[in-house]
């Protein structure tokens, strides 16, 4: 079944290390990629998005990801997190009008 | 400019009894979405509408679930009647036509309504 999937459920890190969240996804042909936030409390907000074009996006908060189109993924990158940071990241493809979830990472950042 | 309105923020019912959310999505955004997010994971999509059409419900379980948007702006999803496996978030999303169809997709979401079935 065409899917997108998130390889870490659950992600601990302290504050200043390095992050990186993983998303494949099984959709041919062209596609519209996303990484949205949902932090505590909040509601889904969009993080960065690719279409077409350089396929390292960069986002709000110092995020950026990579499109490698050869491996249907679309990592979420940041240098260096903060507490700040600690929250939910969905991963998500638009395919003909649809737009399809990962399940989602939790990011929890120690101080 | 006023995000997604969505109401109630939260709802606990018995299961059996019916509910409903309602939705008003940003102004001129002529595509509606409806998604339910269980516990642990991501949003998945219940059914879209384009203006008053719904364009795809093919996720919508159909037995008790029914939505509306009458009159192409504010929607409703009604549940009837509920069952203990409805507990959930249901999200409420909108996007622009130009956003739509430029491949620049970007939804909005609401805050949600938070569904308890005791």
């Amino acid at each position: 079944a065409q899917s997108v999937s998130q390889h870490n459920h659950h992600v601990i890190l302290s504050e200043a290390a390095s992050l990186e969240l993983g998303c494949n996804y099984s959709y041919g042909g062209t596609v519209n990629l996303f990484w949205y936030v949902q932090y505590p409390g909040q509601h889904l907000q969009l993080l960065l998005k690719y279409f077409s074009g350089d396929p390292l996006v960069k986002g709000i908060k110092g995020f950026e990801a990579e499109f490698i189109k050869s491996k249907f993924s679309f990592n979420l990158r940041k240098p260096s997190v903060q507490w700040s940071d600690t929250a939910e990241y969905f991963c998500a493809v638009r395919k003909g009008g649809k737009l399809i979830f990962g399940q989602g990472t939790e990011l929890s950042v120690k101080p | 400019e006023a995000g997604v309105v969505q109401s109630p923020r939260y709802k606990i019912i018995e299961k059996k009894q019916p509910v409903a959310f309602w939705c008003n999505p940003i102004s001129g955004h002529n595509t509606l979405y409806w998604y339910r997010q269980n516990l642990g994971q991501g949003p998945e999509l219940l059914i879209r509408y384009e203006n008053e059409e719904a364009v795809d419900d093919s996720q919508l379980p159909k037995d008790r679930f029914s939505a509306e948007r009458l009159k192409g702006v504010d929607s409703t999803l009604k549940i009837q009647p509920a069952e203990l496996g409805d507990s959930a978030v249901y999200l409420c999303a909108s996007t622009s036509p130009g956003q739509a169809y430029s491949g620049a997709n970007v939804l909005t979401f609401g805050a949600g309504s938070r569904l308890t079935v005791l």
